[in-house]
């Protein structure tokens, strides 16, 4: 399992520079995956999600890629804004979950002007 | 846009005092859930409701318990609130039905004293 500590993972990059946030899974029945993006003293705000059935997913600047092999998750972000500074969170359910999600603990994204 | 609001951003509390935290969702989903977000330890189900009068515990109930008399609203209650129950509650809803991310509203931040 994950060591709990209080302070979350931090990613920083260079305004510009493309950003790679990842996020391993570890429950091989998830079939459906979500981004959200948490700023400060808000809710977390979906970004991108993707199914089973698929390996990549393009947004707008985002881009989410999924290997069910090695159960993995990322979250490319194409020319890194200030504006998205903010802790990312990866998110899994699966067909069974009632709709529940289960999230990880959340990767801080600092950007450097 | 999906626009879920939580009545209040800050709450300060005594302990012993049974609290009440509101959110209502404005686009008709059958689906609900209450988290609280604690450092590194990131969001944690407390309780979900799929319809109105319907409720189910998430992993983490005890303490706490939720009404949902109307679609639109659903509380979360907590009965004789503690010192361990400051944390950021998130209040999130879903459409129901298949796999669709879920939307949060921007948190209550409680204390309790």
């Amino acid at each position: 399992g994950e060591s709990v500590g209080l302070h979350l993972p931090t990613l920083s990059v260079q305004e510009g520079d493309n950003s790679i946030i990842n996020c391993a899974y570890s429950n091989s029945a998830s079939d459906y995956f979500i981004w959200y993006k948490q700023e400060s003293g808000k809710g977390p705000q979906f970004i991108i999600d993707i199914r089973s059935n698929m390996d990549k997913r393009q947004g707008q600047r985002v881009t989410v890629l999924l290997n069910k092999t090695v159960k993995h998750l990322s979250l490319q972000i194409a020319a890194t804004q200030p504006g998205d500074s903010a802790v990312y969170f990866c998110a899994e359910s699966y067909a069974g979950a009632n709709s529940k999600l289960t999230f990880g603990k959340g990767i801080t994204l600092s950007v450097r002007p | 846009d999906v626009k879920v609001t939580q009545s209040s951003r800050y709450l300060v509390k005594r302990t012993g005092e049974k609290v009440f935290l509101e959110c209502v969702q404005d686009m008709d989903h059958e689906n609900m859930f209450w988290y609280r977000q604690d450092p590194g330890l990131g969001l944690r189900l407390i309780y979900f409701s799929y319809d109105v009068k319907m409720k189910e515990k998430g992993d983490i109930p005890e303490g706490y318990s939720v009404s949902r008399e109307k679609k639109e609203r659903f509380s979360l209650i907590l009965e004789s609130a503690s010192t361990n129950q400051t944390s950021m509650y998130l209040c999130a809803s879903l459409v129901g039905g298949g796999h669709q991310p879920q939307h949060f509203g921007d948190g209550t931040r409680l204390s309790i004293l």
